[in-house]
């Protein structure tokens, strides 16, 4: 079974439109991390949020919106107002402890963004 | 300061050759790990390295090792190579042990096509 779900394989929207990825994730920890991570044409992951397991307050970044829920499982990723540079894809991942300290990181399958002029 | 960097950038291998790809983290980092990303899929997790040791590992055969040097740079080697193992791998360095409690920083990558 997958740990992150991201069901959403290709979305495409108008410039200045709102987008909304999904992610859903599997997890018998208590303790863990989402992440997400932007993937341009380029092919260099870009950092763009870290949440514990335990913070479930909704996060904003300028146009970038996070919702944790865990109740439903779920980390989406909203963008605000999408623009050309938003196109990229974008993972989910979520970092399970190990325990030697080190940590099992799992990536979503991705999101393929494509934002239209 | 310089971000993650990766050798080769690309590199071209026959079947049933052996491959090193190296890594050097952030200044300040001492933690290294390395993923596989196929084509349209999402990385996939391979190795975790913290002060020269191994702290975690993913579900890939013995034909992948890793190891960490003194200055925290590292190597990936593949032994014995598929044309499965056609992929782009990438590196990611931290400051601490565990790939969840810090941000990781991801390098460019290494495309590596077998042939």
């Amino acid at each position: 079974a997958q740990k992150v779900t991201q069901a959403q394989t290709e979305i495409s929207v108008v410039e200045k439109e709102d987008v909304t990825l999904d992610c859903v994730y599997e997890t018998r920890d208590t303790t863990y991390y989402l992440f997400w991570y932007k993937q341009p044409p380029s092919g260099e992951l870009v950092f763009l949020i870290r949440r514990n397991s335990f913070d479930e307050q909704n996060e904003i970044s300028g146009r970038y919106s996070w919702n944790f829920q865990k109740s439903t499982s779920s980390f989406n990723f909203t963008i605000t107002a999408s623009q050309v540079v938003d196109s990229a894809v974008y993972f989910c991942a979520l970092s399970e402890p190990l325990k030697n300290t080190g940590n099992q990181f799992y990536f979503g399958t991705g999101t393929s963004l494509t934002v239209i002029p | 300061d310089a971000g993650v960097t990766q050798s080769p950038t690309h590199l071209i291998k026959t079947r049933g050759q052996h491959v090193t790809l190296r890594c050097s983290p952030i200044s300040g980092h001492k933690s290294v790990s390395w993923y596989q990303q196929v084509l349209g899929q999402g990385p996939q997790f391979i190795f975790q390295y913290y002060e020269k040791e191994e702290r975690g590992r993913g579900n890939f055969p013995d034909r992948f090792s890793a190891r960490q040097f003194p200055n925290y740079s590292s190597e990936l080697n593949v032994n014995a190579l598929l044309l499965g193992d056609s992929a782009l791998y990438l590196c990611a360095s931290h400051y601490g042990p565990g790939s969840g409690s810090y941000e990781q920083y991801f390098g460019p990558g290494t495309r590596l096509t077998v042939t």
